[in-house]
């Protein structure tokens, strides 16, 4: 089985960088996905990070530590339309190949 | 491309109603599944599929039926809905699930069972 565990709700000012953890515990573990979904909406990729170390992408980085079953969202230079949920999610390579979520981490972006 | 779509977009059900919540996929895609997102929950996985005629079971199966006749389609059969099955489906779908890359996620059906 799966056990995804980030923290619930987050807040953040304007312009500020944040850091969403995620701690898994896995068998078979095949990768880690970051998604952002705002309200109402549909989740949308992010990142995803099979090896060790951090992804950048723009603003948003991910890094992951396989050994520590941790990894990390780092967003930059915030902007009020980053206020969404942002969920993590694990692969796993048992038998056929599916992904587990996370909660989600709510994370409201202030002036 | 009009990507993953999924139909309708809202439903209200009365208890022991039956009813398939429509997905389909333009994108040639092999794996397909569905979620159900409920507060407090995250995305939990209902069933999957890793092509035509191939369906298998996710974490949440119970009260619901699958079939993939097609490549482009994977609909999802309520049997007898239930007040616990009220929540927000969402259809997903990746090219392979052998290759790992990201989901393609549908805009979602809001379910409410009375």
């Amino acid at each position: 089985g799966q056990n995804i565990d980030q923290p619930t709700e987050m807040t953040a000012t304007e312009g500020a960088i944040v850091q969403i953890n995620c701690t898994y515990q896995t068998s078979g573990f095949n990768g880690l996905f970051w998604y952002q979904q705002h309200a109402g909406e549909a989740p949308t990729f992010l990142s995803y990070n099979v090896l060790d170390g951090l992804e950048e992408k723009g603003r948003f980085s991910s890094f992951l530590s396989r050994s520590k079953g941790y990894s990390y969202l780092l967003l930059k230079e915030l902007q009020m339309k980053d206020s969404a949920s942002y969920l993590c999610a694990a692969l796993n390579s048992g038998g056929y190949q599916k992904v587990t979520f996370g909660t989600g981490t709510k994370l409201q972006v202030i002036p | 491309n009009a990507g993953v779509t999924q139909t309708p977009k809202f439903q209200v059900l009365k208890t022991g109603q039956s009813m398939t919540l429509q997905c389909a996929q333009d994108m040639n895609h092999e794996y397909m599944s569905w979620y159900r997102q409920d507060p407090g929950m995250g995305l939990r996985l209902i069933h999957y599929s890793v092509g035509a005629g191939i369906t298998d079971q996710g974490e949440v199966p119970n009260g619901y039926n699958v079939s993939r006749s097609t490549t482009e389609d994977f609909p999802l059969r309520l049997l007898s809905a239930a007040p616990s099955q009220t929540s927000v489906y969402f259809c997903a779908s990746s090219y392979s699930p052998k290759f790992q890359e990201t989901q393609y996620f549908g805009p979602g059906t809001r379910l409410l069972v009375l």
